[in-house]
């Protein structure tokens, strides 16, 4: 079963530019979700999909992130402008199921970017 | 605010010894408790997980020790070996609402097995 893929991998680029995320989950899976990993911290989230509509994006800076989910599969997350704290590995991750808090969740490897 | 408190941030071990690392949470509406494990330049994977309606969960060398009336639970990494070497999370997710699955994460131990 292929994991969850991610692109690009790394990226570098310089604030007040922009930059996009793009993820393609576990076949089948209703549920993605991005997820914001600072170095040296646990992952945040930043907004829950179920299939193409967003059930949770509370914690997503709505001035400068934007996302959406094509046809309830892939998904793209973009940053515009980026400023210097936005420097962190983004985590695509999908699950099977709806409705259930027992979940796995599955990451991909995450896109690195840097704000310089 | 940290919703799942972990300690402790770093951890040095012995080959073979016990690793144990620590979590703590205050919502009582959390209903499951999974680990996860991190090596460097990769995503989290599982590693283990648990219900509150049972103690203690064991899969192979690692265990996971809950206390639901402390609402503390532990992972124990026993016979430690250096390929366990990784960073791990405690998480929490919680049953009902708009929020359904959401893992909320701590900060993280990263593991350090000597040979």
């Amino acid at each position: 079963e292929a994991g969850v893929a991610q692109s690009p991998r790394y990226k570098i680029i310089e604030k007040r530019q922009s930059v996009a995320f793009w993820c393609n989950p576990i076949s089948g899976h209703a549920t993605l979700y991005w997820y914001q990993q600072i170095l040296g911290q646990g992952p945040k989230l930043l907004i829950q999909f179920q299939n193409n509509g967003v059930v949770d994006d509370s914690q997503l800076p709505k001035d400068r992130f934007s996302a959406e989910r094509l046809k309830g599969v892939d998904s793209t997350l973009k940053i515009q402008p980026a400023k210097l704290e936005d420097s962190a590995v983004y985590l695509c991750a999908s699950s099977p199921q709806t409705g259930y808090s027992g979940n796995t969740i599955y990451f991909g490897e995450g896109s690195w970017l840097t704000v310089v | 605010q940290q919703q799942v408190k972990q300690s402790p941030q770093s951890l040095i071990v012995q080959k073979g010894g016990i690793s144990i690392i620590n979590c703590a949470y205050e919502n009582t509406a959390f209903d499951y408790f999974p680990w996860y494990q991190q090596f460097p330049g990769k995503g989290p994977a599982l590693l283990i997980a648990i219900r509150p309606d049972v103690s203690e969960k064991k899969e192979g060398r690692f265990t996971i020790s809950f206390n639901k009336s402390a609402k503390q639970f532990s992972l124990h990494i026993m016979d430690s070996q250096p390929g366990d070497s990784a960073t791990y999370f405690c998480a929490a997710s919680m049953k009902g609402g708009s929020t359904l699955g959401r893992l909320y994460f701590g900060r993280g131990t990263q593991l350090t097995v000597w040979p």
